[in-house]
């Protein structure tokens, strides 16, 4: 059964880079049938869809974070990450990985999320 | 971009009760790709419903999808005690993706 965790600093200085990284376990970061996704939650409020990636590389991310955002697959440790730059209390959120199912190409949601991670942003 | 909108923004029921949440979409969603999601204070979301209409693996069948055009309800027939929560939709028809800004079922 597939399981996700969330690891990395939680606490990261104003301007400063956010680094976080989702371990897959129980299945393989290279297959064919998931996308792997960022997405944060500021405390009280709604979800927020980071980015996506496919075990190819290719990436699709927010463009309201896109100039900030870096999203990468590492096959050796079937881990991928999630780099945010120049970040600010806006940045303080749960952040939560996840995978979304796809058959043929087809996407049916994301159907494993990993706990969550808490970051807050503050000097 | 995809705006969601949810309504209401919070649902005060009993146990027992119906529940009727609404997801409004600014646009078309391409194939139905709008889901739910239920969340619980301190928890990560889960998939309730995908492509609208089909429950997730393990979903209870209390739980139900319908669309019509570009509005999105999900159905909570008989409300259980541990149905009480935040509840997300989300469409992945397009990037980027997008969620609405909730819905809280809370016990009256």
């Amino acid at each position: 059964q597939l399981q996700l965790q969330e690891s990395g600093p939680g606490l990261v200085k104003p301007s400063e880079t956010l680094s976080l990284t989702c371990t897959v376990s129980g299945g393989t970061i290279s297959s064919s049938h998931y996308y792997w996704v960022w997405i944060r939650q500021p405390p009280g409020k709604a979800l927020e869809w980071i980015g996506s990636i496919y075990y190819t590389g290719g990436t699709y991310y927010n463009p309201s974070l896109k100039s900030r955002v870096t999203i990468s697959v590492d096959r050796s440790k079937n881990q991928f990450s999630l780099r945010l730059s120049a970040v600010t209390a806006a940045d303080t959120a749960v952040y939560y990985c996840a995978a979304e199912w796809r058959d043929f190409g087809r996407p049916y949601g994301m159907d494993v999320w990993g706990h969550g991670t808490t970051v807050t942003v503050s000097s | 971009e995809i705006v969601l909108t949810q309504s209401p923004g919070t649902l005060s029921l009993s146990p027992g009760e119906r529940a009727t949440l609404s997801c409004r979409a600014s646009q078309s969603i391409s194939s139905s790709y709008l889901a739910w999601y239920q969340q619980k204070p301190g928890q990560a979301p889960r998939l309730l419903i995908y492509g609208a209409s089909s429950r997730a693996t393990g979903i209870p069948d209390r739980f139900s999808g319908s669309e019509s055009g570009t509005d999105f309800t999900l159905t909570i027939s008989r409300l259980e005690p541990e149905d009480f929560a935040v509840y997300y939709c989300q469409q992945y028809g397009s990037f980027p993706y997008t969620f609405g800004q909730g819905t809280k079922v809370e016990i009256k």
